[in-house]
């Protein structure tokens, strides 16, 4: 119950395309839901985050889609760069950051 | 504002060795977060710490891995004795009520 689902395992598009990442969760006790990118080499950097209580969540090029019904949220990425280029982790936690679970990751790759 | 500092960046042992790292959190950051992340997957919850205080180390292998806050500031993850099956970056994050500032990582590989 405590684990969050991602897919795809790694996604390539164009420039300007929009991609899609996908993540379920079973623990309804969750209530914060974190995109993280990470770069080689480096750590996790939090790019938005949404709580269940909206169903969209916007900030600049990236949103979250939430339905909480279904259990799952998306990550979107308008107009995609070659430097958005890295992985992507949804994750979980219960409110405070209590119980904090990352998804196994996307490797995203815009070709220029 | 400085981010979260870790040391060693990279280090290299062999089984049954004993190993240490060391992280400085974001100041007046009180809850502390010690992760492994083993490549091509997601980071994995070690332990977390509020101020010196330990929240969940539910999945922190506690026959072989060991953590301490002291002060509520620093803090020391140390695996005694290492397997091979450790090899992976150990990343420490701080954080502000929910938003988690990860720092760089310590790469570790076991021979």
């Amino acid at each position: 119950q405590q684990q969050v689902k991602q897919s795809p395992q790694s996604l390539i598009v164009q420039k300007g395309g929009i991609p899609i990442i996908n993540c379920a969760y079973e623990n309804t006790a969750f209530d914060y839901f974190p995109w993280y990118q990470q770069f080689p080499g480096k750590g996790p950097a939090l790019l938005i985050a949404i709580r269940p209580d909206v169903s969209e969540k916007k900030e600049g090029r990236f949103t979250i889609s939430f339905n909480k019904s279904a259990k799952q949220f998306s990550l979107h990425i308008m107009d995609s760069q070659p430097g958005d280029s890295a992985t992507y982790f949804c994750a979980a936690s219960k409110w405070y950051g209590q119980n904090f679970v990352f998804g196994p990751g996307t490797r995203l790759s815009v070709l220029p | 504002e400085a981010g979260v500092a870790q040391s060693p960046r990279y280090k290299i042992i062999e089984k049954r060795q004993s190993v240490a790292f060391w992280c400085n959190p974001i100041s007046g950051h009180a809850t502390l977060y010690w992760y492994q992340q083993i490549l091509g997957q997601g980071p994995k919850l070690l332990i977390q710490f509020q101020n010196n205080g330990v929240v969940d180390d539910s999945q922190l292998p506690k026959d072989r891995f060991s953590a301490e806050r002291l002060k509520g500031v620093d803090s020391t993850l140390k695996i005694q004795p290492a397997k091979l099956e450790d090899s992976a970056v150990y990343l420490c994050a701080s954080a502000s009520l929910n938003e988690q500032f990860f720092g760089p990582g310590t790469r570790l590989t076991v021979l």
